[in-house]
């Protein structure tokens, strides 16, 4: 399973743009790239999830280097609402076993 | 789509007793779902993985004595605290994967609290 390193925590102001970069130098071939965002006493949120270069939803846009080795989760215009921790995490999604071990998070804190 | 849901949200009990959390997924059916244990202020851990219609798989250090995990339909699994103890008491959590290629959704997650 691939570990993932993220920052621990980050600042930022609304209205800002963040990006939330995650390494995971070990990621195999069949691994996608799953982030999720979880606020206090609730369950994690699926954000987003991608493979390779670009994806983008209605909340976030992940981007993801050729080598796969890191990602980028970016989040547009960022509210107080968007405070809560965020996950990386890498697995593969399509065999029958898609364990995800959580790491430590980056806890972003939105200010005024 | 993918709604998970877990009953009870919060429960209390006391220090000897068991106690039962639901997991549901909703609008799907799950082949595998997954239970996770979170403390104050850490990350979840894994505690087990749960295969419809066979055992489920804990990871190391979890004791399956205590956690008895049940998936007895696509859509329900629950997770049995056995003569819980107050260091039991925690945030559990558990998240629901379709079959294919597809990743987990999480349920709002269980205070359980053990005096």
């Amino acid at each position: 399973l691939a570990k993932t390193t993220q920052p621990i925590s980050m600042d930022s102001y609304e209205g800002q743009e963040v990006n939330i970069t995650c390494s995971h130098n070990n990621i195999a071939t069949n691994d996608y790239i799953t982030w999720y965002q979880q606020f206090p006493s609730q369950g994690p949120r699926f954000i987003i999830q991608g493979y390779k270069t670009k994806v983008t939803n209605e909340v976030a846009s992940l981007f993801i280097p050729a080598d796969r080795k890191s990602s980028t989760l970016s989040l547009p215009r960022v509210s107080l609402s968007d405070t809560a921790v965020y996950y990386c995490l890498v697995g593969d999604i399509s065999g029958g076993y898609n364990k995800l071990i959580f790491g430590a998070g980056t806890r972003l804190a939105v200010h005024p | 789509g993918a709604v998970v849901s877990q009953h009870p949200s919060r429960v209390i009990c006391k220090s000897g007793t068991s106690v039962k959390i639901e997991c549901r997924s909703l609008d799907f059916q799950a082949t595998t779902m997954f239970w996770y244990r979170q403390f104050p202020k850490q990350s979840l851990m894994l505690m087990a993985t749960s295969n419809e219609g066979s055992k489920a798989t804990y990871e190391q250090g979890v004791e399956k004595d205590k956690f008895l995990i049940n998936h007895a339909s696509l859509t329900l699994s629950t997770l049995t605290v056995t003569s819980a103890h107050p260091e039991d008491s925690s945030f559990y959590i558990c998240s629901a994967r379709r079959q294919g290629r597809d990743t987990q959704y999480f349920g709002p997650g269980t205070r359980l609290t053990v005096l």
